[in-house]
């Protein structure tokens, strides 16, 4: 069956610092990965997705994520976080022979001044 | 971008009362989906329509449940007699095709009292 993992539940890191959001995920086939930001009170926001081809994808915000086939993971990244980007982020993955998505159980980052 | 609307973004009923919860899909869009995230936890699937019919569901998405289609641009969740526990917040998602990417609404944020 699919299934994602987010590992950190929360993650605190200083404005200016690099981000690294582990998912990984569990799926016989090549799946489509998705990761969506949800700021408070808000709906979901794709940042980035993966579908095929280059397994570094560049997203919106300035963020990126990077496909591993060998790990099952699909880490996202930004080199420098802004203080805005503290939001609650989902990995999710869909598959051929589904129509629906499987969310992780989030990442709340925090970001200090 | 276009959006997917959903109304009410509140609503408060009490147990064992039937509500409607209600959602405008981007109009080329053929795949729509509902999805729930109870307070702090993951956001889970509930789902999915596909020519006008249910192409899956998940295992809360019992007889409680119920999704239609009324006319060409609306797509509603109706709970027959809901308990405290379906208190969520209820998120509408369509998209255009299967490999396409999910559009999320703001939600809608259930309160069973």
């Amino acid at each position: 069956a699919q299934s994602v993992t987010q590992p950190d539940i929360h993650i605190t890191v200083s404005e200016g610092a690099s981000l690294e959001l582990r998912c990984n995920y569990s799926y016989g086939a090549t799946p489509y990965l998705f990761w969506y930001v949800q700021s408070p009170g808000q709906g979901l926001q794709l940042l980035l997705k993966y579908f095929s081809g280059d397994t570094l994808v560049q997203g919106i915000k300035g963020f990126e994520a990077e496909f591993k086939r060998s790990q099952s993971s699909f880490n996202l990244r930004k080199p420098s976080v802004h203080w805005s980007d503290a939001a609650e982020y989902f990995c999710a993955v869909g598959a051929e022979g589904t129509y629906k998505y499987i969310f992780g159980t989030g990442t709340r980052l925090k970001v200090l001044a | 971008e276009p959006e997917v609307t959903q109304t009410p973004s509140h609503q408060v009923t009490q147990m064992g009362q039937e509500v409607i919860l209600r959602c405008v899909p981007i109009s080329n869009h053929l795949y729509f989906y509902w999805y729930r995230q109870i307070l702090g936890q993951k956001v889970e699937f509930l789902v999915s329509f596909y020519n006008n019919e249910i192409s899956e569901k998940s295992e809360i998405f019992d007889d409680q449940f119920s999704v239609e289609r009324p006319d060409g641009s609306n797509f509603t969740l109706k709970i027959r007699s809901t308990k405290l526990e379906d208190s969520a917040m209820y998120f509408c998602a369509s998209r255009l095709s299967r490999g396409e990417k999910l559009f999320f609404g703001s939600g809608t944020q259930l309160s069973v009292l």
